[in-house]
């Protein structure tokens, strides 16, 4: 089955404290995302990757950094959170960035 | 600049009505067309999508869409709506060609009265 893995879930953390959310897909796509999505905001792309060891910033980057080691993993990693990064977080992944795009089920990240 | 508006930021229909959710956009290129429904803790699943071909495309969940190129719209609609059908609606313009992402529009939420 076609799918974008992404964890954890759920996630309360302290502010400073660095996190990873990892990311897969087994779709084979060259192309995978990170968003964030906030109430009243949408979507907002934080990073993307069009291949392995090729990444740029999306939208709202700060904060953030990303990595594509391999083709099928995306990590987004937070250095060091601050409470506004607060968020509902997605990955996804598509043939290129501007195909279908297919979602992970969603990061609920809380730093306090 | 590329954008894309859903003017209707919320919206209420009764179960069994009709629904047409809004849609329009700006792109310099022939736009592929998406939309995306997120239901409540949900992630975003694929709704219909048009790349080419004829204007008037099928979804999934009875939903059905129209590309309109002269009004620069791509409405959602559909016949009759059933109370699982609220959700967040997304719509989404992108171009095969542009690797670089998907541009958005801000939603519309959609409740479903008994």
């Amino acid at each position: 089955e076609a799918q974008v893995t992404q964890n954890p879930r759920y996630l309360i953390t302290v502010t400073g404290k660095k996190l990873t959310v990892t990311c897969s897909q087994n779709m084979n796509h060259e192309y995978m995302s990170w968003y964030r999505q906030d109430p009243g905001l949408g979507l907002r792309q934080i990073y993307y990757s069009m291949n392995v060891e090729v990444t740029d910033k999306g939208d709202v980057p700060e904060g953030y950094k990303v990595s594509r080691k391999e083709k099928r993993n995306f990590p987004l990693i937070l250095e060091s959170p601050s409470p506004n990064q607060t968020s509902l977080y997605f990955c996804a992944s598509s043939l290129t960035g501007g195909n279908t795009i297919y979602f992970g089920e969603g990061s609920w990240l809380t730093v306090v | 600049a590329q954008s894309v508006t859903q003017p209707d930021i919320h919206i209420t229909v009764s179960e069994g009505a009709s629904l047409e959710l809004r849609c329009n956009y700006s792109y310099g290129a022939t736009p592929y067309l998406f939309w995306y429904v997120q239901s409540p803790g949900q992630g975003l699943q694929l709704l219909l999508k048009y790349f080419s071909g004829d204007t008037l495309v099928q979804g999934i969940k009875g939903f059905e869409a129209e590309f309109k190129r002269s009004q620069s719209s791509f409405n959602l609609r559909k016949p009759s709506v059933h109370w699982s059908d609220a959700a967040e609606y997304f719509c989404a313009v992108g171009d095969a060609g542009n690797n670089r992402k998907l541009i958005w529009g801000l939603g519309t939420s959609l409740a479903v009265n008994p």
